[in-house]
């Protein structure tokens, strides 16, 4: 079975500083899509950024960026420049296609919450 | 977010009393989860739909159950809430190879 592992259960970091966020996964799958999921206090699970483990580049989206070791199934999430509004519970989740189905089944993480202090 | 809306919203109830969620999506996408949101546990999957009338369980669905009569509609029954299935519910909506899109959530309290 699949399972997804955020080990840091709360971090912080001082606006404009780097903060970097951890998940490691378990799967025998070679073809199967990361995500990080950002939810702040309003509750809205947002996308932060996505990564296709066949592609080798590490995806990268304005501040965020990911970096993706496969071999030791690691999917981190690095925030750059933090801001205020980054202060959220983030998910790592991890999503392959079911076979013969057809279907598309993602598995959480626990989250990590960040806050970000002024 | 791409046209998710969850009702409803917010609901309190007793213990015993059946209680359904609604899901309504407009973007006509094939796949469409129930998920719930607790402390400790992040977003766990109770059904899944890949079609209409075509649902399967996740790994929570004990006490659970779905039914999508329309591409656009998946609702998911409580038939005898407990106390236990107080949570945030989360629906979501997803296509091939494309990450989730979440409703709001619904805050569901169970007396």
């Amino acid at each position: 079975a699949q399972t997804v592992t955020q080990s840091q259960p709360e971090m912080s970091v001082q606006e404009a500083e780097t903060v970097t966020l951890s998940c490691t996964y378990d799967t025998s799958e070679s073809n199967y899509y990361l995500f990080w999921y950002k939810q702040p206090p309003s509750r809205q699970m947002i996308l932060v950024i996505r990564q296709e483990a066949y592609k080798q580049q590490n995806a990268t989206e304005n501040r965020f960026s990911v970096n993706f070791q496969k071999a030791a199934k690691s999917f981190s999430l690095k925030i750059s420049d933090s801001q205020l509004g980054d202060t959220a519970m983030y998910f790592c989740a991890f999503m392959k296609p079911q076979r013969g189905s057809g279907t598309y089944k993602y598995i959480f993480g626990t989250g990590t919450r960040l806050k970000v202090l002024a | 977010d791409a046209g998710i809306t969850q009702s409803p919203r917010h609901k309190v109830t007793e213990t015993g009393t059946p209680v359904t969620l609604r899901c309504h999506q407009t973007e006509n996408h094939r796949y469409m989860y129930w998920y719930r949101q607790d402390p400790g546990h992040g977003l766990r999957l109770i059904h899944y739909s890949y079609g209409v009338k075509d649902t399967d369980k996740g790994e929570v669905s004990d006490g659970y159950s779905v039914s999508r009569s329309k591409t656009e509609d998946f609702l998911l029954t409580l038939e005898s809430a407990t106390s236990s299935q107080t949570s945030v519910y989360f629906c979501a909506t997803g296509d091939r190879n494309q990450p989730q899109h979440f409703g709001d959530g619904t805050r569901l309290s169970i007396l």
